[in-house]
């Protein structure tokens, strides 16, 4: 199975302060179609999870302009520019391309 | 808009079955690829089982191959996942998960069932 491993996985954000998550995965993600199937995740406290961000980059509709994902090959990053307290919540990765699709372990973020 | 509402979750023995059931609505529900996942009180998501959109083409995490049997009713716009042989460590919320198109997958995920193995 493709391990998904993010970092850090607990983070303390100011409010107003800009926020990084990393995931890594053990194979590349670039499947036979040419894509990157990344996908990120938020999951606020008692909720389900929602997808914030598809194929590495392409924010969901609704998604606030502060998330913004990056990557390639094997490294991928979530960021968000100015975290807002509605930001508070566990993030995960996950991969798409191989099966069994997989989960990173998920990042928690908190306010300072 | 999508909706997908899970149900049958409940306390049952270790050894015993479950069937949950995800109810659809706001889309064309024949059209869909569809999985579900699963949490584990305070961890993190695992994938469990998919299945294609006329039915025709599963997948189950190892975790529960054998055991776990995912199926769907098109004409009920449902989803289902027939869990036998229950363990301790099945416990967790399990969540019914649409696959968009063109490969924007997991793009909504149900409220989610509480599924308690323990005797």
């Amino acid at each position: 199975d493709v391990v998904m491993t993010q970092s850090p996985l607990s983070l303390s954000v100011t409010l107003g302060q800009p926020a990084s998550i990393s995931c890594r995965s053990s194979q590349g993600l670039v499947y036979s179609d040419g894509d990157i199937y990344l996908n990120w995740f938020q999951q606020r406290p008692g909720q389900s999870p929602r997808r914030l961000i598809y194929k590495v980059s392409n924010r969901d509709s609704g998604v606030p302009d502060r998330f913004s994902g990056s990557g390639s090959g094997t490294d991928f990053t979530l960021k968000i520019s100015r975290v807002e307290a509605e930001d508070v919540g566990v993030y995960y990765c996950m991969q798409g391309t191989h099966w069994p699709r997989t989960f990173g372990q998920g990042t928690n973020v908190e306010i300072k | 808009e999508v909706q997908m509402v899970e149900s049958g979750g409940g306390s049952v023995q270790p050894g015993g079955s479950l069937r949950l059931s995800c109810t659809a609505s706001g889309f064309t529900f024949s059209n869909y690829w569809m999985n579900w996942v699963r949490q584990a009180p305070g961890e993190g998501l695992v994938w469990v089982s998919f299945i294609n959109s006329d039915g025709g083409r599963t997948g189950h995490a190892d975790s529960v191959n054998g055991r776990f049997t995912v199926s769907r009713d098109n004409a009920k716009n449902t989803l289902y996942l027939q869990m036998n042989s229950l363990r301790a460590e099945d416990t967790a919320i399990y969540y019914c998960v649409r696959d968009g198109r063109d490969g924007s997958l997991f793009d909504y995920w149900g409220q989610g069932t509480l599924v308690t193995v323990s005797s």
